[in-house]
């Protein structure tokens, strides 16, 4: 049981590029969620899921893409991306008993 | 909206000490869950404690408690015994009962530093 994971680790991208983030959890979970956290701060909601082929925005969602085609995948695309978009990108599952857990992070560098 | 306050950025504590750090929130909702989680420097968000409003038990886990003040919109966490591990930031954070996300509102974090 591997929780949430998250790839990759760490990535520098140049502007106008694009990328996916990719996040998976093997606890059978239908809630899931992309934070992202800009430095000193609190995570922020980009996207959510409630479950494969569901999906909505969340708080802070310009610049960003989903898709959730199976109950353990949830991916974020970025398409072009700016220097606003660096920050530290965060994937989440909920239990049904409401707990989030989270993934090790992706640390993304926009230049 | 809900929001989250973190009045203290940062704390500090001599090990094996006792710290509180605290957290208010505000919110027109009576039926929520309130969590702290400690991000160490690995960036990891790792859940410590969480608390259901509708208990009036505070929640404890080993060191770790809660003093839950309802009426007060308070949350404040209790660390007893502090070891140089538990030196991270602490996020406060909240899950309303409204909307489909059930998503977390943070806040802005307390930087922890444990003395030896």
């Amino acid at each position: 049981n591997a929780g949430v994971t998250q790839t990759p680790k760490f990535r520098i991208l140049k502007i106008g590029q694009s990328m996916t983030l990719q996040c998976t959890q093997d606890m059978n979970h239908n809630y899931m969620y992309w934070y992202r956290q800009d430095p000193g701060m609190g995570l922020k909601l980009i996207y959510y899921s409630v479950g494969a082929g569901i999906t909505d925005k969340g708080e802070v969602p310009n610049g960003y893409n989903v898709s959730r085609s199976t109950t353990e995948d949830f991916p974020l695309r970025l398409e072009l991306a700016a220097p606003s978009q660096t920050s530290v990108y965060f994937c989440a599952s909920r239990t049904a008993e409401e707990t989030q857990y989270f993934g090790p992070g992706t640390r993304l560098l926009v230049l | 909206a809900q929001t989250v306050t973190q009045s203290q950025p940062e704390m500090s504590v001599q090990e094996a000490e006792t710290v509180t750090l605290s957290c208010t929130y505000d919110t027109s909702e009576s039926d929520y869950y309130l969590f702290w989680y400690k991000q160490p420097p690995s960036r990891q968000m790792i859940l410590v404690i969480r608390q259901e409003a509708y208990k009036q038990q505070n929640a404890t886990e080993n060191r770790f408690s809660v003093n839950f003040q309802k009426a007060a919109k308070s949350f404040s966490l209790k660390i007893s015994d502090s070891q140089l591990g538990d030196a991270a930031m602490y996020f406060c954070a909240y899950r309303g009962s409204s909307g489909s996300a059930r998503q977390l509102t943070f806040g802005s974090g307390t930087q922890l530093t444990v003395l030896p």
